[in-house]
């Protein structure tokens, strides 16, 4: 079974503050993908990324990056100079279907970033 | 924005009775799903669609039934629906191979009373 472990269930910072959302994963299979959700207040679900367990490679997009490390299945992602827009609830993901993207998620961390 | 659509977005209902939620989807993606979303558990599937009349259960399938007839819409059925069962549900819907993601309905909130 897979398990997906958000151990930080709120954060509040100041605005222009570095933030990183914690992610720890568990699974047997040894083909995997993660994934990070946003839900901001208005409350759709917008993916941010998808990160394949072959490819260890972090990955920086403007003011967000993901370290993913194997070794300590974590996948934390960090929110370089916040911005109140960035205030939203973030999901972790887990699928191991080859398929089907069914996913395990966390519990989600609610992040405020405070003017 | 996958074209995507959750009917209806809001409804209450009483103990008791059958409920159905449509999901509309405009992309000819293979595969949908039903998700509810409750605090302090994320988002949960419960069933899912592979194709055409082919579906399966998720994690927390009891008291929810689905199906599929056409490949656009997916119906998410509450016989009789519960209090436990006052949730947001997403649909969501992926394509075809690994390098997919799922993407995500607006939502509809469920409160039965």
């Amino acid at each position: 079974a897979q398990k997906v472990t958000q151990a930080q269930t709120e954060i509040s910072v100041v605005e222009k503050e570095d933030v990183t959302l914690d992610c720890v994963y568990e699974t047997r299979d040894t083909t995997y993908y993660l994934f990070w959700y946003k839900q901001p207040p208005s409350g759709e679900l917008v993916f941010l990324i998808r990160r394949n367990s072959f490819d260890e490679q972090n990955e920086i997009s403007g003011r967000y990056s993901w370290n993913f490390q194997k070794s300590t299945s974590s996948f934390n992602f960090t929110i370089t100079a916040s911005q109140v827009v960035d205030s939203a609830v973030y999901f972790c993901a887990l699928s191991a279907d080859q398929g089907a993207q069914k996913l395990v998620f966390g519990q989600g961390t609610r992040l405020t970033i405070n003017p | 924005d996958a074209g995507i659509t959750q009917s209806p977005r809001h409804k209450v209902t009483e103990t008791g009775t059958p409920v159905t939620l449509r999901c509309h989807q405009t992309e000819n993606h293979r595969y949908m799903y039903w998700y509810r979303q409750d605090p302090g558990h994320g988002l949960r599937l419960i069933h899912y669609s592979y194709g055409v009349k082919d579906t399966d259960k998720g994690e927390v399938s009891d008291g929810y039934s689905v199906s599929r007839s056409k490949t656009e819409d997916f119906l998410l059925t509450l016989e009789s629906a519960t209090s436990s069962q006052t949730s947001v549900y997403f649909c969501a819907i992926s394509g075809q191979g690994r390098n997919t993601e799922a993407f995500f309905g607006q939502g509809t909130r469920l409160t039965v009373v």
